[in-house]
């Protein structure tokens, strides 16, 4: 079964600054997709990057890029020059190639201080 | 854009009660998903349907159970509501596969008293 994991409950950056939100993963899976989802408070919850577990080039969508170390089974995510509308909970979640259902993780609150 | 709603946005029922949330999206999105959320849980999958009148148990399905008459309207139903669900409920749904982008629904916060 797969397991996502994100170590960091909570986390907080200035604005302008970059902050780096951690995920790993397990799964037994050679084929599989990882996710990053945001939920601003009170707003419904939308994707933020997606990335290919056979593609070696990490997914980078504006300022929002990712690290995928594949070996390491590692996926956090970048997020450069922080805005305020960038605080959130965010979500790494994962699937296999079949039909299996996404696995989230537990969530990492960022706070964006101005 | 895709549209999923959620027929309320907060609801209080008492212990014992049924309660159906319903979740609607106008895509022609063949899979459909509830989740639970609680704070420092993360999102956990209660029921999902990959196509009209399937179901599938995810990993809480305890206590609910799911209708999907029709492709756009997937439905939760608490048969005897409980204080340990009050929670807030997630409706998404994706085009035909788990990889694709999931949409989600603003949830309902349901309190059960």
């Amino acid at each position: 079964a797969q397991t996502v994991t994100q170590s960091q409950p909570e986390m907080s950056v200035q604005e302008a600054e970059t902050v780096t939100l951690s995920c790993t993963y397990d799964t037994s899976e050679s084929d599989y997709y990882l996710f990053w989802y945001k939920q601003p408070p009170s707003r419904q919850m939308i994707l933020v990057i997606r990335q290919e577990a056979y593609k070696q080039q990490n997914a980078t969508e504006n300022r929002f890029s990712v690290n995928f170390q594949k070996a390491a089974k590692s996926f956090s995510l970048k997020i450069s020059d922080s805005q305020l509308g960038d605080a959130a909970m965010y979500f790494c979640a994962s699937t296999n190639s079949g039909n299996t259902p996404l696995v989230f993780g537990k969530g990492t609150r960022l706070s964006v201080i101005a | 854009d895709v549209k999923v709603t959620q027929s309320s946005r907060y609801l209080v029922k008492r212990t014992g009660e049924k309660v159906f949330l319903e979740c609607v999206q106008d895509m022609d999105h063949e899979n459909m998903f509830w989740y639970r959320q609680d704070p420092g849980l993360g999102l956990r999958l209660i029921y999902f349907s990959y196509d009209v009148k399937m179901k599938e148990k995810g990993d809480i399905p305890e206590g609910y159970s799911v209708s999907r008459e029709k492709k756009e309207r997937f439905s939760l139903i608490l048969e005897s509501a409980s204080t340990n669900q009050t929670s807030m409920y997630l409706c998404a749904s994706s085009f035909s596969s788990p990889r694709d982008t999931q949409y989600f629904g603003p949830g309902t916060r349901l309190t059960v008293l």
